[in-house]
């Protein structure tokens, strides 16, 4: 069974650009999560949703960052207009149920220059 | 709130050592869970355990034992004869019952030397 993929593995934007990410979950996952790593910092939340629904957005910075999840299959995090201090590691993880064990993603490592 | 702390940033052990990596989870939820994820040079976040609030026995699986000790808040995780593969940042997470998001300590940089 195919695990948490994501595209694109890097992404290197101009300040000002914008950028799309995708996640792909794992099969039958209603439970989608978005995360992010900043500069060697913890892994922070971003949003949740459960199938094609926002459960939780509360970790979300500001409104320049949008997240959809249509038909409640793949995911993609926008970031419009990028900054500097967006450049990090964003993960998406799934999982079975809200209580269940997530399966992460490898990431995208974006940088805004 | 919930707060994990990771109070090892880095920590240095020679192949077939054990070693013990500590991580302490504050929340006030009365039920919640916990886990630990391997980051290795490759980039992803494995899954490696999990623990529950109100599970009585705390266990081992292969090489990787967990101590839980609700009194203290810490979740202590062993790696027993460690090895160069065993190399990695290893995080700390924790969840509540009623959400599904995830509070993660900032990583302990684990290097077993050969």
């Amino acid at each position: 069974e195919a695990g948490v993929t994501q595209f694109p593995s890097h992404s290197v934007i101009e300040k000002g650009q914008t950028v799309t990410l995708r996640c792909d979950p794992i099969s039958g996952h209603d439970n989608l999560y978005w995360y992010r790593r900043v500069m060697g910092k913890e892994i922070k939340f971003l949003l949740h949703f459960v199938k094609e629904s926002k459960q939780d957005e509360s970790g979300m910075p500001n409104n320049r960052f949008l997240a959809e999840r249509t038909g409640g299959t793949y995911s993609t995090l926008k970031v419009q207009p990028a900054e500097l201090e967006d450049s990090g590691v964003y993960f998406c993880a799934s999982s079975q149920g809200i209580r269940g064990e997530q399966f992460f993603g490898p990431g995208t490592r974006l940088t805004v220059l | 709130a919930q707060k994990v702390t990771q109070a090892q940033t880095e920590i240095s052990v020679v192949e077939k050592e054990d070693v013990t990596l500590d991580c302490v989870y504050e929340t006030r939820d009365t039920t919640y869970y916990l886990f630990w994820y391997k980051q290795p040079p490759s980039g992803e976040l494995v899954f490696l355990i999990r623990r529950n609030s109100f599970d009585e026995q705390n266990e081992i699986s292969g090489r990787y034992s967990w101590n839980f000790q609700k009194s203290t808040s810490s979740f202590n995780f062993t790696i027993t004869a460690s090895q160069v593969v065993d190399s990695a940042v290893y995080f700390c997470a924790g969840g509540g019952t009623s959400y599904g998001k995830l509070t993660f300590g900032q990583g302990t940089i684990l290097t077993v030397h050969p």
